[in-house]
C-alpha cells in the first residue's frame, strides 16, 4: 500500500544549524512529491514539490530531491531561523490517486 | 480570493449531539476533501470529494457523513458526536485539470471539543 515514514520529532534546532528532515515512502506507480508546512494555530500551505526523478523543490531557503532509487525525499535548509518553528509533513500523491497520504509530521523548533 | 474558507473555527459539543462543519472555495477546483488531525497521526482522510455529485469514503468514514452541494461548498456532519472525534478538522481543495503535481489548498481548520 501507500505510506510515508518521517524523521520522528520533536526536534529542536539552533537558530543557524543545518536541517535535515528525513522522509521515505512507498506509493503506487510513479508519485508526486510534496512537503507541507503547518505554522502554529493554522491550516497547511504548501512549502515545496518534485515530479520527477531528480527535481529539486526549493522555496523559503529548503530544499528536497527526488530519489526515486531510494524512495526518498528528505527535506534540507542550510541555515534555520526562528520563524521557521512549525510542523513538517512529507506527502507523496500517488500516480492516478487523487490523494496525498501524509506522514505524521515532524514537530521543529528553532531556539534563538 | 478567499481560498478555502471553513466555518466554524471553534466548537464544543456534548457526546449525542449534531453539527454540520462548512467548508467552501473560490477556486474553482472539482476536487474536495475532509482531513481530521490528531496529535502524532499527521493528517487522515475522512471523505473525498473528486467531483461535484460524487463523494467516496477515505481512511476514517466512520461516524460521518458529507455532502458535496455544489462546486464550491463540501460539508462534514457528525449526526451523533462522540468523544473519540475530538480534534481539528481540515479541509482541502485540488484541480486535476491540468497535469500533475496536484498541490492541495488548506482551509485554516475547526478545533471541535467533545465533551
Amino acid at each position: 500500500g501507500n505510506s510515508v515514514t518521517q524523521m520522528e520529532g520533536p526536534v529542536t534546532l539552533s537558530e543557524e544549524a543545518f536541517l535535515t528532515i528525513n522522509c521515505t515512502y512507498t506509493a503506487t506507480g510513479y508519485p508526486s512529491l510534496f512537503w507541507y508546512v503547518q505554522y502554529p494555530g493554522e491550516g497547511l500551505q504548501l512549502l515545496l514539490k518534485a515530479t520527477k526523478a531528480d527535481d529539486k523543490g526549493s522555496n523559503k531557503g529548503f530544499e528536497a530531491t527526488y530519489r526515486k532509487e531510494t524512495t526518498s525525499f528528505h527535506l534540507e535548509k542550510g541555515s534555520v531561523q526562528v520563524s521557521d518553528s512549525a510542523v513538517y509533513f512529507c506527502a507523496p500523491s500517488p500516480q492516478g490517486a487523487q490523494k496525498l497520504v501524509f506522514g505524521q509530521g515532524t514537530r521543529l523548533t528553532i531556539n534563538p | 480570493n478567499a481560498g478555502v474558507t471553513q466555518t466554524p473555527k471553534f466548537q464544543v459539543l456534548k457526546t449525542g449531539q449534531s453539527m454540520t462543519l462548512q467548508c467552501a472555495q473560490d477556486m474553482n477546483h472539482n476536487s474536495m476533501y475532509w482531513y481530521r488531525q490528531d496529535p502524532g497521526m499527521g493528517l487522515r482522510l475522512i471523505y473525498y470529494s473528486a467531483s461535484e455529485g460524487t463523494t467516496d469514503k477515505g481512511e476514517v468514514p466512520n461516524g460521518y457523513n458529507v455532502s458535496r452541494l455544489n462546486k464550491r461548498e463540501f460539508s462534514l456532519r457528525l449526526e451523533s458526536a462522540a468523544p473519540s472525534q475530538t480534534s481539528v478538522y481540515f479541509c482541502a481543495s485540488t484541480d486535476f485539470s491540468g497535469p500533475p503535481p496536484y498541490e492541495q489548498y488548506f482551509g485554516p481548520g475547526t478545533r471541535l471539543t467533545v465533551t
